[in-house]
């Protein structure tokens, strides 16, 4: 069964770097998407793109935030200076089209920021 | 105002109980409703999805919709260990774009103790 995968699978990175989050969608899916979740907090929306360009984002993403689609397989989270408080979960999702129940998730990518 | 809130629990039962877990959410422009399952370190997995207030059934698990008082409820029957997980309820509405972004709750931890 296709499915999402994440790379790393843990990514521990010192304050002020810049760090890479990668997911390889499911292969004919259109829409990605990028959540987060801190430790014992909510699942939270971040990022919504398709036809190379965000959608829609929420007010977590700010400046130090971007995304990419770089060759038609991957998708990429960069956190240019991270941020203590950026130390979470984040979760890649892609669906094929656009109904609300098929978001695929991956298994995610633990971030700690030292 | 919170726009989705769960009960975090944690929640312990025996095997064979029938659980109940619910949330409430407050913007009456939501439309869809899910029920997420997340394993420790590992990406929701999509459970059951509604559409319409009413219930919804599968095989051991039901959902339930009541948007006049904008309540979801997932019952589990027959409750087995395996079932133990997070769960986590989320909603949705078409954000225009191409944005189905889902909001979810806090997430509820169930333990099924055999």
């Amino acid at each position: 069964e296709p499915e999402v995968t994440q790379t790393p699978s843990h990514q521990v990175t010192q304050m002020g770097q810049e760090v890479i989050l990668r997911c390889v969608p499911i292969s004919n899916h259109l829409y990605f998407y990028w959540y987060r979740q801190i430790l014992g907090q909510k699942v939270e929306f971040l990022v919504s793109f398709y036809n190379n360009e965000i959608s829609e984002k929420s007010e977590i993403f700010d400046d130090q935030f971007s995304v990419e689609r770089p060759d038609g397989s991957n998708f990429t989270l960069k956190i240019r200076s991270t941020k203590l408080e950026d130390s979470a979960m984040y979760f890649c999702a892609s669906i094929l089209r656009q109904v609300p129940n098929e978001q695929f998730f991956g298994p995610g990518t633990r971030l700690t920021v030292l | 105002q919170k726009e989705v809130e769960q009960d975090p629990g944690p929640l312990s039962v025996p095997e064979g109980a029938i659980v109940s877990l619910n949330c409430t959410y407050s913007n009456s422009a939501f439309q869809y409703f899910m029920w997420y399952r997340q394993y420790s370190r590992k990406g929701p997995e999509l459970l059951m999805y509604t559409y319409s207030s009413g219930n919804k059934e599968d095989g051991r698990f039901t959902a339930q919709v009541d948007k006049s008082s904008k309540y979801i409820s997932l019952f589990i029957r027959d409750s087995q260990p395996s079932d133990s997980a997070t769960y986590l309820c989320a909603t949705t509405t078409y954000s225009g774009g191409s944005n189905y972004k889902l909001t979810f709750g806090k997430g509820t931890l169930l333990t099924v103790n055999p």
